[in-house]
């Protein structure tokens, strides 16, 4: 399967602990996005990135997150100091600069902040 | 601000029967893409709508665009079981940057 990954694909942490997570996209798309989504809602941006340059970032992000994707391939999404706020469904999608634009999403990490 | 609006945000229905979902944003759209998410599965890529009043079916599923790209509905004809689902709307303005709706929960009674 050469979809989009994501690890792990659950996370239980305490308050106030960090927490990174793993996107890996379609090999050839240069387009990958976090998104958040909680119940009964539909997915939240969070973030861009075209290659390894992160274009667009949430003002709903606080300074405890930041991501990145070094090689301009795989990324990471970190939160500092949880929150029990944070506990959400955090996708990553990936897509092809082209006229469709279609975004493959990942089958998400479940992040719970007890 | 820049938001797209959803509703309804639950529709049951008897099999057989017909669904529509609309979607709303109160300034101009570049394009709007519309997703499906199964229980317990991500969004799946439905369509994308890029010109004004642009109509596209996909078998008992049509989607249109409105003329001022302001809103869009998806609608399915004679619903099946397989069709349950969540559908979200994803609307893009100026950025690379997707606004997605609050979803319409479908569920469909044998």
């Amino acid at each position: 399967d050469t979809g989009v990954s994501q690890d792990p694909r659950h996370k239980i942490t305490k308050r106030g602990q960090n927490v990174t997570f793993r996107c890996d996209p379609i090999s050839e798309h240069n387009r990958l996005y976090w998104y958040r989504q909680t119940l009964g809602q539909g997915p939240e941006f969070l973030t861009y990135f075209q290659n390894e340059a992160q274009l667009e970032k949430s003002r709903l992000l606080s300074d405890r997150f930041s991501a990145e994707r070094p090689k301009g391939s795989f990324s990471t999404l970190e939160i500092q100091r949880t929150e029990q706020g944070d506990s959400a469904m955090y996708l990553c999608a990936s897509s092809l600069e082209d006229t469709t634009d279609t975004q493959y999403f990942g089958p998400g990490t479940r992040l719970t902040v007890l | 601000g820049q938001q797209v609006m959803q509703i309804p945000q639950y529709q049951h229905v008897q099999e057989g029967e017909d669904f529509t979902t609309y979607c709303n944003s109160s300034t101009t759209l570049s394009n709007i893409q519309w997703y499906k998410q199964r229980p317990g599965g991500h969004p799946v890529f439905l369509i994308q709508l890029v010109k004004s009043g642009e109509v596209k079916k996909q078998k008992r599923l049509t989607f249109q665009f409105g003329e001022a790209k302001k809103n869009s509905s998806l609608h399915i004809t004679a619903t099946q079981t397989t069709d349950v689902g969540t559908y979200f709307c994803a609307g893009k303005y100026n950025f690379n940057k997707f606004y997605f709706g609050s979803g319409t929960k479908l569920n469909v009674k044998p």
